[in-house]
């Protein structure tokens, strides 16, 4: 069945620093991953996806991921993070059915 | 483009009474919708998957009679907690999957936090 993990349950980062969310994932086939961002009690915004081609994806608000089949990972990047990027970022895979499997999700926390 | 509503965004109710949950696609035709269960701090569990005019499919330990979900138009689909308690108590969210252009991407609707007292 296919899996994400998000290893890292919290990240701290200053204001301008770079960013990198991890997510590995386990799936048989070439999987189709996004990235999702929720601010607290909302619902879900799409960063962006993968589903084949170029995998270095370029996504909404700066955020870019890269696809490594070779280590099965699509990890989140941004260059500079801003305070308002404070928010819960989910890696989600899609099954068969086009539900989507989630991981439990990492919490971004920006520091002045 | 691409919205979801959901309504009521927020509701509390007395333990053994019945809610319904709304999820709207506002601009597109949703062939497929989803609803999932978040509780807090933690991630979005799937429960059921609805297709327009058909029964839903439940997930593994997700109890159909008590979570009715129905999918009456393309642009709609209701979830209703039956006989609530308050371990029903959580955070319910909608995505919607068009066709067309939209077919492969999730559109979340902004979540329903219910409160069972």
């Amino acid at each position: 069945a296919q899996s994400v993990t998000q290893p890292d349950i919290h990240i701290t980062v200053s204001e301008g620093a770079s960013l990198e969310l991890r997510c590995n994932y386990s799936y048989g086939a070439t999987p189709y991953l996004f990235w999702y961002v929720q601010s607290p009690g909302q619902g879900l915004q799409l960063l962006l996806k993968y589903f084949s081609g170029d995998t270095l994806v370029q996504g909404i608000k700066g955020f870019e991921a890269e696809f490594k089949r070779s280590q099965s990972s699509f990890n989140l990047r941004k260059p500079s993070v801003h305070w308002s990027d404070a928010a819960e970022y989910f890696c989600a895979v899609e099954d068969s059915g086009y539900a989507l499997n989630f991981g439990k999700g990492t919490s971004l926390l920006v520091t002045p | 483009g691409a919205v979801v509503s959901q309504h009521p965004s927020r509701v509390i109710c007395k333990s053994g009474t019945s809610v319904k949950i709304e999820c709207r696609s506002l601009d597109f035709q949703a062939t497929t919708m989803f609803w999932y269960r978040q509780f807090p701090k933690q991630s979005l569990m799937l429960m059921a998957t609805s297709n327009e005019g058909s029964k839903a499919t439940y997930e593994q330990g997700v109890e159909k009679d008590k979570f009715l979900i129905n999918h009456a138009s393309l642009t709609l689909s209701t979830l209703t907690v039956t006989s609530a308690h308050p371990e029903d108590s959580s955070f319910y969210i909608c995505s919607a999957r068009g066709a067309g252009i939209l077919t492969d991407t999730q559109y979340f609707g902004p979540g329903t936090r219910l409160t069972v007292l």
